[in-house]
């Protein structure tokens, strides 16, 4: 699975949207592009994956780059609730797509 | 819930000891993943079933380390002569493998403490 680079850590004020980039340079053709975010003492939670086009769901949308060397995942709307850290993982699916490498995600603190 | 279920979700032990964390994966769940996350880290994979089988015990590290899903459904991990360097959170995750891309359910993990 290709390397994924975040920042360390985010600030964003409640109710304007979060953007949290990832680069992932070596991703090859067939990795897919997946967000999990962990909030504070519990496990981790999926977010979204994708592979080429943008994509979003209830929770967030994800707008990868048409060379697929970065990605954003978007919270539209963020909350007290969305102050978590936010993995982003390269994984090329198939039988092995929930042997996740996670680095150390991006701490994202959501403040009033 | 209809969660993954984790016991116990807190474990103090002496160095040494042997020690058994169970996973309930949500039911009909035909994966099942164990994952261990030290502190300030990320999860780190440790070991895959499909079934029965271990499809994928690459991430163990070391033979002190061993898990089971007799009947594919609950699993157990265990962990032999423990050190105190094995205190971790031992988070436990089960999926559909119906397709080959998809969402991880992860449970609330296991805090394993060695003294």
């Amino acid at each position: 699975d290709a390397k994924t680079t975040q920042p360390t850590s985010m600030d964003c004020a409640e109710g304007r949207a979060a953007n949290l980039p990832c680069n992932h340079s070596t991703i090859s053709g067939n990795e897919y592009v997946y967000w999990y975010r962990q909030i504070h003492s519990q496990g981790p939670q999926y977010i979204i994956h994708g592979l080429k086009n943008n994509e979003t769901n209830e929770m967030a949308s994800l707008i990868i780059t048409e060379d697929r060397k970065s990605s954003t995942l978007i919270l539209p709307h963020a909350t007290l609730r969305d102050t978590a850290v936010y993995y982003c993982i390269s994984n090329a699916g198939g039988t092995s797509y929930g042997k996740l490498t996670f680095g150390q995600g991006t701490i994202l603190t959501v403040h009033p | 819930g209809a969660g993954v279920s984790q016991t116990p979700s807190n474990k103090v032990t002496e160095k040494g000891k042997y020690v058994e964390l169970r996973c309930d994966p949500i039911s009909g769940h035909t994966a099942l993943y164990w994952y261990r996350q030290s502190l300030g880290q990320g999860p780190e994979f440790l070991i895959y079933f499909q079934g029965t089988g271990a499809a994928d015990d690459s991430g163990l590290p070391n033979d002190r380390f061993f898990a089971v899903r007799p009947e594919g459904s609950v699993s157990t991990l265990k962990i032999q002569r423990t050190e105190r360097g094995d205190s971790a959170v031992y988070l436990c995750a089960s999926s559909f493998l119906r397709q080959n891309t998809g969402e991880l359910f992860f449970g609330e993990g296991s805090r394993l403490t060695v003294l």
